[in-house]
């Protein structure tokens, strides 16, 4: 059974620094793309981004770029999220998400087609 | 960034057909996918590449369209169905989501 198990998240202080972290499972980790996702309160999927199997192409939504960080340890089946300087927009649940898909003919790079059950990060002082 | 716009909602009736649309704000060719997503759940793959059903998704599921404008439709519409729907590509970088659309019961 595939799993991805996210942890990490909590209450921030404004400005501060959070890390997230994956725990992935079921499935051969370092074959798959992996992405993040969140959703503010009462809003929509924001994709934040994505990182490739060996970890040489990451790609953002632009507007995060200068404050998440998305990294990955194929050696613990990890995937990772930190988050800097921490504003009350960033409250929201983070999922990550396996973001490549291959339907035993064809490959479909960023198909979400597993997903954790979040982290909640509420950014307050 | 490819923008994506879907109506914020759709009232159906049990057992009727329940179409939502996407529009893409440039072609992505057939690189559109659906999920669903209930309340207080994490999302989940629907449909991939516009018009495949992932693995163990009903058939009364379905996705079309290629460019700009895409649909996905639930026939015939079951209760367990009432959800939010969200359009997704990955045509360009950054991939986009669409706003979802909040599927109701009239």
């Amino acid at each position: 059974e595939v799993k991805l198990v996210e942890s990490g998240g909590g209450l921030v202080q404004p400005g501060r620094s959070l890390k997230l972290s994956c725990a992935a499972s079921g499935f051969s980790f370092n074959d798959y793309w992996m992405g993040w996702v969140r959703q503010a309160p009462g809003k929509g999927l924001e994709w934040i981004g994505e990182i490739n199997q060996d970890s040489s192409t990451i790609n953002y939504t632009p507007s995060l770029k200068d404050k998440f960080t998305i990294s990955r340890d194929n050696a613990q089946n990890t995937l990772y999220l930190q988050m800097s300087k921490l504003g009350s927009e960033d409250t929201a649940i983070y999922y990550c998400a396996r973001a490549s898909y291959y339907d035993g003919t064809y490959y479909f790079p960023g198909v979400m087609d597993a997903w954790g059950q979040g982290a909640s990060v509420t950014v307050s002082s | 960034d490819i923008v994506l716009t879907q109506s914020p909602a759709l009232a159906v009736s049990l057992g009727q057909r329940a179409t939502i649309s996407c529009r893409a704000s440039e072609s992505v060719r057939s690189s559109m996918h659906w999920y669903q997503q209930k309340s207080g759940q994490q999302p989940k793959l629907l449909i991939y590449g516009a018009s495949n059903l992932a693995s163990g998704v009903p058939a009364r599921f379905s996705g079309s369209g290629s460019g700009t404008d895409f649909t996905f439709t639930i026939d015939p519409v079951e209760a367990d169905d009432i959800a939010t729907y969200y359009c997704q590509q990955s045509r360009n970088d950054p991939n986009t989501f669409g706003a979802g659309t909040k599927l109701e019961l009239k």
